[in-house]
């Protein structure tokens, strides 16, 4: 039992360059989320999926689109990287049972564009 | 709007100094305040979910408590291993996407 894994793990891309994020989880969880963390922002929302097929815009969507491919995985695009996107990227499944009890976090993906 | 702010911005402490980290919020309707862990270069670990003002939660080390207006992550004779940064979270209303603070930054020293 994995949890929830992210490829790749570290990405160096140049500016209008385009990369996908992958994210897979196991835990069998409806809903799955894609943040970013910069330093002295904390973790900002991008995009968010309650359930296979659906997806919505969080708090900084601009510059990404996502794909919610089946129930275990969430992928998270940028069409035209720029260096305003240079950021750690986490993935997220919550275990819904009552709310959001808890938010399982992938390990990361380090992006750099220059 | 939901808002979640931590303090201190960062915190140093001797082994086995206590001490408290702080989590105030404003939220329509508070549906659980979330403590999390991080270490650097990982993702947040969760660490509590509180639901309602006077309760606690215990583990190891840490205890968190929650009043209408904030919450305290009390870390009692902390070690070395304790150092991370600590993330506050808190859901509401019908929205299952919770707000985050900024952190707390805490290192202790040997």
């Amino acid at each position: 039992n994995a949890g929830v894994t992210q490829t790749p793990k570290f990405q160096v891309l140049k500016t209008g360059q385009s990369m996908t994020l992958q994210c897979a989880q196991d835990m069998n969880h409806n809903s799955m989320y894609w943040y970013r963390q910069d330093p002295g922002m904390g973790l900002r929302l991008i995009y968010y999926s309650a359930s296979e097929g659906t997806t919505d815009k969080g708090e900084v969507p601009n510059g990404y689109n996502v794909s919610r491919l089946n129930k275990r995985e969430f992928s998270l695009r940028l069409e035209s990287a720029a260096p305003s996107q240079t950021s750690v990227y986490f993935c997220a499944s919550p275990m819904m049972g009552d709310s959001q009890e808890t938010q399982y976090f992938g390990p990361g993906t380090r992006l750099l564009v220059l | 709007e939901d808002q979640v702010t931590q303090s201190p911005e960062a915190l140093r402490l001797q082994e086995g100094e206590s001490s408290s980290l702080n989590c105030s919020y404003t939220v329509s309707g508070l549906r659980g305040l979330f403590w999390y862990r991080q270490d650097p270069g990982k993702g947040p670990e969760f660490l509590f979910t509180l639901y309602s003002a006077g309760e606690e939660k215990e583990k190891e080390r840490l205890k968190a408590t929650l009043t209408k207006k904030e919450s305290f992550l009390h870390i009692t004779a902390p070690k070395p291993e304790d150092s991370a940064t600590y993330l506050c979270a808190v859901g509401s209303g019908g929205s299952y996407i919770p707000t985050f603070g900024r952190g707390t930054s805490l290192i202790v020293h040997p």
